[in-house]
């Protein structure tokens, strides 16, 4: 079964540092990957997706993510925090070809430190 | 990217009041909808898988007497919360997926705040 694990509840990063949120996930075949982001009383923003290709993937705002086959990592970062960045992190997961069903992690609040 | 809006953003109702909630794909057509539920500050639960013209499948635990979903046309999906109670109070939010099959992907909804009173 598909899962995906955010390890940490919250992260604290100030200002100008970068900051990491970490993913891990597990599936039986090719996984294809997601981060959103999500602001209070709000839906989910599309950040980033890994399909297949490099591994570092570019997405929204800065963000950027390094899919790692090999520790089933897929770790949200950013080289520089600002404070807009404070919000809900969701990891997400789903198998190729199988049906649309994706599967969030349990997310990470991000809170950045001015 | 694609569009989904969700109408209303926030309703308040009675005890044993339905309610229907509504997402619609503005700019695709939406073969598959989803709609989630999330409690405050957890993760999102997916109540429900609806392909157009079919009838949604549930997940285990979700009851289909109580969460209705329709989803007549390639753009539009209802979810109606029948004789609602405090406990079904949330916030709902629904995403939909289009036809290319091979790089799939959700667009979400603004969400819908329901408070059941």
């Amino acid at each position: 079964a598909q899962s995906v694990a955010q390890p940490e509840d919250q992260v604290n990063v100030a200002e100008g540092n970068p900051l990491t949120v970490k993913c891990t996930y597990s599936v039986s075949g090719n996984p294809y990957l997601f981060w959103y982001v999500q602001y209070p009383n709000r839906g989910l923003q599309f950040l980033l997706k890994y399909i297949t290709g490099d591994n570092l993937v570019k997405g929204s705002y800065g963000f950027e993510a390094e899919f790692n086959k090999s520790q089933t990592s897929f770790h949200l970062k950013k080289p520089s925090a600002l404070v807009s960045d404070s919000a809900l992190y969701f990891c997400a997961v789903r198998e190729w070809n199988r049906d649309d069903k994706i599967i969030f992690g349990k997310g990470t609040r991000l809170h950045i430190l001015p | 990217g694609a569009v989904v809006s969700q109408h209303p953003s926030w309703v308040i109702c009675k005890s044993g009041t339905s309610v229907k909630i509504e997402c619609r794909s503005l700019d695709f057509q939406a073969t598959t909808m989803f709609w989630y539920r999330q409690f405050p500050k957890q993760s999102l639960m997916l109540m429900a898988t609806s392909n157009e013209g079919s009838k949604a499948t549930y997940e285990q635990g979700v009851e289909k007497d109580k969460f209705l979903i329709n989803h007549a046309s390639l753009t539009l999906s209802t979810l109606t919360v029948t004789s609602a109670h405090p406990e079904d109070s949330s916030f709902y939010i629904c995403s939909a997926s289009g036809s290319s099959r091979t790089y799939n992907e959700q667009f979400f909804g603004p969400g819908t705040r329901l408070t059941v009173l």
